[in-house]
């Protein structure tokens, strides 16, 4: 049980163009979903974290205007890259938690973002 | 500012034998940790955890230890098998923000040799 999946695995788009990712929890319901970002040979750094029905909470430096969260259902959450450009090349995975606060979050397997 | 660090980005051991892989941070407010393992293609998987009001925890073939002085945990894998070859991501959080606020180390890629 606890399955997270994620899509697409990998995306490669022009700069300037808007990419969506989609992460799902597949056998259980999520309370709370989190994206998190990592470049190379750095750690995972958590970007924000959404609420079922809420917005999302976002961290420090992280541009909610460019990157636009939507948790509307208990078993989806959606990342979208707007107006990407090169810097925002990344792997993005997300994870996701059945009760708040106390759970251990499961991660899906990423998604391997390429803007040219 | 790395507030968790993993120094050995690789680690390698022989079957059998015990793996440890280490885990400092600087942030007093952490009190709880964790380590995931993470295969090719695959999320992070959660692994075992220790809230600081304990210095070992045990599951298995996995033992955390935490030193609350030193600011340094440990994952110990005793007998390591071939299939615990894989990145070890340790990771630190502040009570008050639950299991919610995660900060990752950068990993440490265990190979076991046969």
């Amino acid at each position: 049980g606890a399955v997270v999946s994620q899509h697409p695995s990998r995306v490669i788009c022009k700069s300037g163009t808007s990419v969506k990712i989609e992460c799902r929890s597949l056998d259980f319901q999520a309370t709370t979903m989190f994206w998190y970002r990592q470049f190379p040979k750095q750690s995972l750094m958590l970007m924000a974290t959404s609420n079922e029905g809420s917005k999302a909470t976002y961290e420090q430096g992280v541009e909610k205007d460019k990157f636009l969260i939507n948790h509307a259902s208990l078993t989806l959450s959606t990342l979208t890259v707007t107006s990407a450009h090169p810097e925002d090349s990344s792997f993005y995975i997300c994870s996701a938690s059945r009760r708040v606060r106390t759970d251990t979050q499961y991660f899906g397997p990423g998604t391997r973002l390429t803007v040219l | 500012d790395q507030q968790v660090k993993q120094n050995s980005p690789s680690l390698s051991v022989q079957e059998g034998r015990i793996s440890i892989l280490n885990c400092d941070y600087t942030n007093s407010m952490f009190d709880y940790f964790l380590w995931y393992k993470k295969y090719p293609a695959e999320g992070p998987t959660f692994l075992i955890s220790i809230s600081s009001i304990k210095d070992k925890n045990e599951d298995g073939r996995f033992t955390v230890f935490l030193n609350k002085s030193a600011k340094h945990l440990s994952l110990h894998i005793v007998p390591s098998q071939p299939g615990d070859s894989a990145v070890y991501f340790c990771a630190s959080s502040d009570s008050n923000f639950g299991n919610e606020k995660l900060t990752f180390g950068t990993g440490t890629r265990l190979t076991i040799i046969p």
